[in-house]
């Protein structure tokens, strides 16, 4: 079936790092993305991983994939408070029209 | 260009009355969706088009309608609001094709049903 799984809360320190996780079921998955949300705004595309790669690093952002457990988490190094936000892991299948998002996971970054 | 834009974006309805979201888009992209995006339930999926004149049932279609009639418009319908359609609605937007291709997201409209 269907389904992506993350945790709905994360508060970390200005200036740690982020570690944010989540679990897909659909083993067809080929394009795993994270979105990002801030207050009042809709989603906007963070960073994307395909499935044939363990790993993408862009500036503060590293995304690591473990395919055989279809774990997916995202890295922000050196968290600043502009990070604060909801943050939502999402999969689409090759061919697929529909993209499955999980529930999000909303990152404190305190001063 | 506005990308994505939904209109209204608040509204308060009464238990029983009909509105209509509209969607406009200016990226000429062939899919269309709605969501509605509910506290600790991320987004689920109402409809979803693949192109002018097409629309498919998403995951949480019941109580909603949709129409494309044109490529850059997709209208979401509540003919009697209830409660539980309280919520916040998204359309995004993609090209269709394989690829990486992102979801383009409106701004969102926030409905409360009393």
């Amino acid at each position: 079936g269907e389904d992506v799984e993350q945790s709905l809360f994360l508060s970390v320190r200005e200036g740690d790092s982020s570690v944010i996780n989540c679990t897909y079921t659909d083993s067809s998955s080929t394009y795993l993305y994270w979105y990002k949300q801030e207050p009042g705004a809709g989603l906007q595309l963070l960073t994307y991983i395909f499935s044939n790669m363990d790993m993408k690093q862009d500036q503060r952002l590293t995304v690591l994939l473990n395919k055989k457990d279809k774990h997916l988490s995202l890295r922000i190094a050196d968290t600043q408070t502009g990070d604060s936000a909801i943050y939502f892991c999402a999969e689409r299948r090759t061919g697929g029209f529909k993209t499955i998002f999980g529930a999000g996971t909303r990152l404190f970054v305190k001063a | 260009n506005a990308g994505v834009t939904q209109t209204p974006k608040f509204r308060v309805l009464k238990t029983g009355q009909s509105m209509t979201l509209l969607c406009a888009q200016d990226m000429n992209h062939e899919y269309m969706y709605w969501y509605r995006q509910d506290p600790g339930m991320g987004l689920r999926l109402i409809h979803y088009s693949v192109g002018e004149g097409t629309t498919a049932k998403g995951e949480v279609p019941d109580g909603y309608n949709v129409s494309r009639l044109k490529k850059q418009n997709f209208l979401l319908g509540l003919e009697s609001a209830a409660p539980s359609q309280t919520s916040v609605y998204f359309c995004a937007v993609k090209e269709a094709g394989e690829g990486i291709y992102e979801q383009f997201f409106g701004p969102g409209t926030r409905l409360t049903v009393l």
